[in-house]
This record gives structure tokens, sequence and C-alpha cells, in this order.
């Protein structure tokens, strides 16, 4: 079975520049999870979709950022304009559940490490 | 806050046991886990454990819970050159199930 897969392994960009992020999940994942973390700090939440549809988004830090999951398979996650703190590893993750019953086990990408300059 | 806490560095020497801390902060969270990062690579779910238990054990890990401290920690028995990662900890919110980490850990072995 293929794992997570996510796309590029590592960005460089200008600050002001666009990144699109891409993340293939496990086939059959109804959930999908973005994640980033920041240099040597805690991981944290981004966002996370069921099927195509945002089921929680509070993490995402501003309108900048922009994730979509069009017809309820791989996700995209777009930054624009980038800014110098929007670097970092942004993880991709998927699960078959979500929710009260069961541990909602996640698995996930290797993650694409962004660096704005 | 929402800061789950744990220490950034860990150094031991290869054959010995490592203890990995966390303290988390929701003592209504229902799941607890670790996750293991190797260079380059994604998280791996290490093992996990239910609010109802104290301990978990599988093979050389053992997972200890202390509901009333809100502390979690992760042994390694027998530590291998092969264990050097950055070890994380998560707890599960029961508000909207997303998960809440820590910074990791990074498990240092020494020869």
């Amino acid at each position: 079975e293929a794992g997570v897969t996510q796309f590029p392994s590592h960005s460089v960009i200008e600050k002001g520049q666009t990144v699109t992020l891409r993340c293939d999940p496990i086939s059959g994942h109804d959930n999908l999870y973005w994640y980033r973390r920041v240099m040597g700090k805690e991981i944290k939440f981004l966002l996370h979709f069921v099927k195509e549809s945002k089921q929680d988004e509070s993490g995402m830090p501003n309108n900048r950022f922009l994730a979509e999951r069009t017809g309820g398979t791989y996700s995209t996650l777009k930054v624009q304009p980038a800014e110098l703190e929007d670097s970092g590893v942004y993880f991709c993750a998927s699960s078959q559940d979500w929710g009260a019953t069961g541990a909602n086990v996640l698995t996930f990408g290797a993650g694409s490490r962004l660096t704005v300059l | 806050g929402e800061d789950v806490e744990q220490s950034l560095f860990l150094s031991v020497r290869e054959g010995d046991s490592s203890v990995i801390n966390c303290t988390y902060t929701d003592s209504s969270s229902t799941y607890l886990y670790w996750y293991k990062q190797e260079p380059g690579a994604g998280l791996q779910l290490l093992t996990y454990i239910f609010s109802n238990m104290d301990m978990k054990q599988d093979q050389r890990l053992t997972v200890l819970l202390n509901k009333k401290d809100k502390h979690l920690s992760l042994r390694i028995a027998d530590t291998q050159t092969g264990d050097s990662a950055i070890y994380f900890c998560a707890e599960r919110k029961d508000s909207n199930y997303q998960l809440i980490w820590g910074a990791g850990t990074k498990l240092i072995i020494k020869p």
C-alpha cells in the first residue's frame, strides 16, 4: 500500500512569491490533515478535510493560506504571498477514521520543507 | 494554555534505557500518542495509550500514564543506534478530536 506522498520535498522561494504544496493521501482515507512545524517548535494543526469538505480550518494562520481538496482525493496547500514566518515543514496526514470512536491513527507524509528568503 | 511540554534533547548510552517525558494539558484527553520522526522521514506512530490505562508495553517500549499529574512517559529499553530520532508526544482533544503536539525530544545515542 502506498503511503502518504508529499511534493515538493523542499521548496525555496522569495518573500512575496507563491508556493503550492501537494499531498496524496492513502487511497480510501477520507480524512486528510495539514500540519506545520516551525523550526524546532511544536507541530501545529492547520486544517482537516473529510472527503472534499473542510471539517476544521481553525488552525489556518491567515488568508494567505488556501487549502483545497477537489474531488476528495489529493489536496493542495497554497501560500500566497509567502512571508518569512511561513518557513517550516508542512506535514500532511491521512486517516480512515475520525471522531469519538477509536484512536484515529494518522499516517504522515515525509513533509514539505518550505524556506522563504 | 494548549502547550504539551517535552524536553528538547535526551542523550543516552547505547544499551541503556531511554525515558522521554511529556506533560499534557487536558485531563479529559482520551488518547495520548507517541510518534517518531527519523531524519528525512515522516512521523511514524510508535504507540498510543487510552486514558483508562496507566501502562502499556510493546516489546522494548513501555508507556506510563499518570492522569492525575497529566504526565506521559515513553521508556525504550536497550536503546540502539536505530532509535536515534525525534520523539513527539501528542494528546487528542475531545472537543474536536484534533491532536495537540509537543515540540519533540531529540534522542541522541552515545556509543
